[in-house]
């Protein structure tokens, strides 16, 4: 049964720090890797997909590594803003497609002005 | 424009009352999801339709039944409410199966 585990579930830093969120899941037979980020009272807004026979992923500030082998996903969140401030979560589908992701619990990050 | 809408966004219901909620996307896509988020904030699939077809049902009390009267929408009927539905329930589509998910901002059930 797939787990996946986001460490840590909550983060604080002052705003222009460079972060990490982590996350690693159980069974390394995943087909991609999702992050999303969860604003209070909104719903999932997908930031980066990485397919399994792909290393990392970037879109703009941030950057998402894939170690499937390790069972291990890295977010970086660079220059980091107050407007970062949301829960992030990271998930795995196995097999085919999105029909079935496995979530972690998230981790919530407050950035400081 | 909202892409994925969901109907109500706060219902607040007595147990073994029967509700449902709505859920559209105007994204033109082919698979749509209903998510729920407990209290632990974890979310898991619940259904998961292609092309109006269900393809996921996970292991959900039947009191919850799924309809899609069409591509865009899918609605969530729940029968005889009880006090560990209370969830935040999410609706999301996707171009196919391969693609990323697109969230609505969520249903938050509450069961008294």
């Amino acid at each position: 049964k797939q787990e996946v585990t986001q460490i840590p579930a909550a983060l604080s830093v002052p705003e222009g720090e460079n972060l990490v969120l982590n996350c690693s899941f159980t069974d390394s037979a995943i087909y991609n890797l999702q992050w999303f980020r969860q604003d209070p009272g909104k719903g999932l807004t997908s930031l980066l997909l990485i397919q399994s026979s792909q290393r990392e992923q970037t879109s703009g500030r941030l950057n998402a590594s894939l170690d499937k082998s390790s069972g291990r996903s890295t977010l970086y969140i660079a220059a980091s803003q107050p407007g970062d401030s949301a829960t992030y979560l990271c998930a795995v589908t196995r097999g085919g497609g999105s029909e079935k992701l496995v979530f972690g619990k998230g981790t919530k990050l407050t950035v400081n002005p | 424009d909202t892409a994925v809408s969901q109907t109500p966004k706060y219902l607040v219901t007595q147990m073994g009352n029967d509700k449902s909620i709505k859920c559209e996307q105007n994204l033109g896509h082919d698979t749509m999801y209903w998510y729920k988020q407990d209290s632990k904030k974890f979310l898991k699939i619940m259904f998961s339709y292609n092309n109006k077809e269900l393809i996921i049902n996970e292991t959900v009390p039947n009191r919850f039944s799924p309809k899609s009267p069409d591509k865009a929408h899918l609605n969530l009927h729940i029968n005889s409410l009880e006090l560990g539905d209370s969830a935040v329930y999410f609706c999301a589509s996707s171009p196919d199966l391969y693609s990323p998910l697109h969230f609505g901002n969520g249903t938050r059930l509450t069961v008294t």
